[in-house]
């Protein structure tokens, strides 16, 4: 069974960019969270995808968008970089809709620096 | 500000039981996490409560909550130098999950 897969790993990007990460969900996971964790910090619901609908949001502004592919794959898109944006972004993924779907699985992350 | 609160760091002794409090806001969170945070990786789901149960037990971890304080413990029994890492605590709110800011677990040998 693959785990939850991110990339890239690293990433500098200056201010006022926009940058695309991407998430592969463990296998057979049909649900995918992203995650913002600042330094020092617990991570920050951005939103959730389900069935390619997003399907909750936290407080995050419109500049941060998402994807789900059929295939359970994910983007998170970030416009008009802003320096508080630099931090850890997780992607996170579980079975709705089975007797499992409270295990959330994590990937390793993307570290994102805006200079 | 987290509406999860955990205490900063706590620090043990190598064989010694650690205790890591957490308390949360949502009464209607349906399940309560914790997960472990090694530097440099993402994070491991450890172990999961579901909210009507009191304890959880599952080989060296014991959960215990209490639900009228909504108060959340883990246990580690046997502390071992490899058990040094960050461990959040969560609450499950409809799609969402909230995290307190981290316990940062120091095992001295």
């Amino acid at each position: 069974e693959t785990g939850v897969t991110q990339s890239p790993t690293h990433l500098i990007k200056t201010r006022g960019q926009q940058v695309t990460l991407r998430c592969s969900s463990q296998s057979g996971h049909n649900t995918v969270s992203w995650y913002q964790q600042a330094l020092g910090q617990g991570p920050q619901f951005i939103f959730q995808y389900y069935r390619e609908e997003e399907n909750g949001r936290g407080n995050f502004p419109p500049r941060f968008s998402g994807l789900q592919f059929p295939n359970y794959s994910s983007e998170l898109n970030v416009n008009a970089l802003e320096l508080d944006d630099s931090a850890l972004y997780l992607c996170a993924s579980k079975q709705k809709a089975t007797g499992s779907e409270n295990e959330q699985y994590f990937g390793p992350g993307t570290r994102l620096t805006v200079t | 500000g987290e509406d999860v609160e955990q205490s900063l760091f706590l620090s043990v002794r190598e064989g010694d039981s650690s205790v890591i409090n957490c308390t949360y806001t949502d009464s209607s969170s349906t399940y309560l996490y914790w997960y472990k945070q090694e530097p440099g990786a993402g994070l491991q789901l450890l172990t999961y409560i579901f909210s009507n149960m009191d304890m959880k037990q599952d080989q060296r971890l014991t959960v215990l909550l209490n639900k009228k304080d909504k108060h959340l413990s883990l246990r580690i029994a046997d502390t071992q130098t490899g058990d040094s890492a960050i461990y959040f605590c969560a609450e499950s709110v409809l799609n969402d999950m909230r995290f307190g800011a981290g316990t940062r677990l120091t095992v001295k040998p």
